[in-house]
């Protein structure tokens, strides 16, 4: 069992948004500004896509973005694309620690 | 923009050691904290273990905690993790990952993964 919980999916159409959600507790997600996402396809290593919370790294396409209330933070893309279909971890430090997600497969359909 | 480069995975028996070693290039290795994290085959990610840009800060997963030992070699652009005592639960692609920047932020650069495989 994942310390932070993730739908296991979601889906939406070309062009419209879909928001994944991940909720931990006081001790990650509520007690740190330091909430991660990361985008895999299959058989490839994880991109960061989202970091403290709401910042992305450049090439990071502004369709990502990243927000955060009280225990649960969430991950919204926008404007979906056939190639933002892949699977998308959460992460928080935990304090001398880092936890995940169990991951959401987004769908694009 | 910086690249890592993990080896050392292969397939080892339970109770087994191996030492996977991780080659940065591209970026100051000496002023960036580094991690290991793994998954498990169609599973998700679990972070492993953390050193501080000098080695003087370690942290561990109470999963690996004494039996995984993480390390790092500056002079040679290098990381390391030294697992023993090996069990099934261990087989997992291994991730070598480099520090946003903050100690706590996110994981910027991944290596490729190198597969462990811990059977009998």
């Amino acid at each position: 069992q994942s310390a932070l919980t993730q739908p296991p999916s979601a889906s939406g159409s070309p062009g419209q948004s879909v928001t994944i959600s991940c909720t931990g507790t006081s001790s990650d997600v509520g007690g740190y500004n330091y909430v991660s996402w990361y985008q895999q396809h299959p058989g490839k290593a994880p991109k960061l896509m989202i970091h403290e919370v709401t910042k992305r790294p450049s090439g990071v396409p502004d369709r990502f973005s990243g927000s955060k209330s009280g225990n649960t933070a969430s991950l919204t893309v926008s404007g979906l694309q056939a190639e933002d279909e892949a699977d998308y971890y959460c992460s928080s430090y935990a304090g001398s620690k880092w936890v995940f997600g169990g991951g959401t497969k987004l769908t694009v359909l | 923009e910086g690249q890592l480069v993990e080896s050392g995975g292969g397939l080892v028996q339970p109770g087994g050691s191996l030492r996977l070693s991780c080659v940065a290039s591209g970026f100051t290795f000496n002023t960036y904290e580094m991690d290991w994290v793994r998954q498990a085959p169609g599973k998700g990610l679990e972070w492993l273990s953390y050193i501080g840009s000098s080695g003087s800060a370690i942290f561990y997963a109470d999963s690996v905690k004494g039996r995984f030992t993480i390390s790092r070699d500056n002079a040679k652009n290098s990381l390391y993790l030294q697992m023993n005592s090996l069990r099934a639960e261990d087989t997992a692609v291994y991730y070598c990952a480099r520090d946003v920047g903050y100690t706590g932020d996110g994981f910027d650069i991944w290596g490729q993964g190198t597969m462990v495989t811990v059977s009998s």
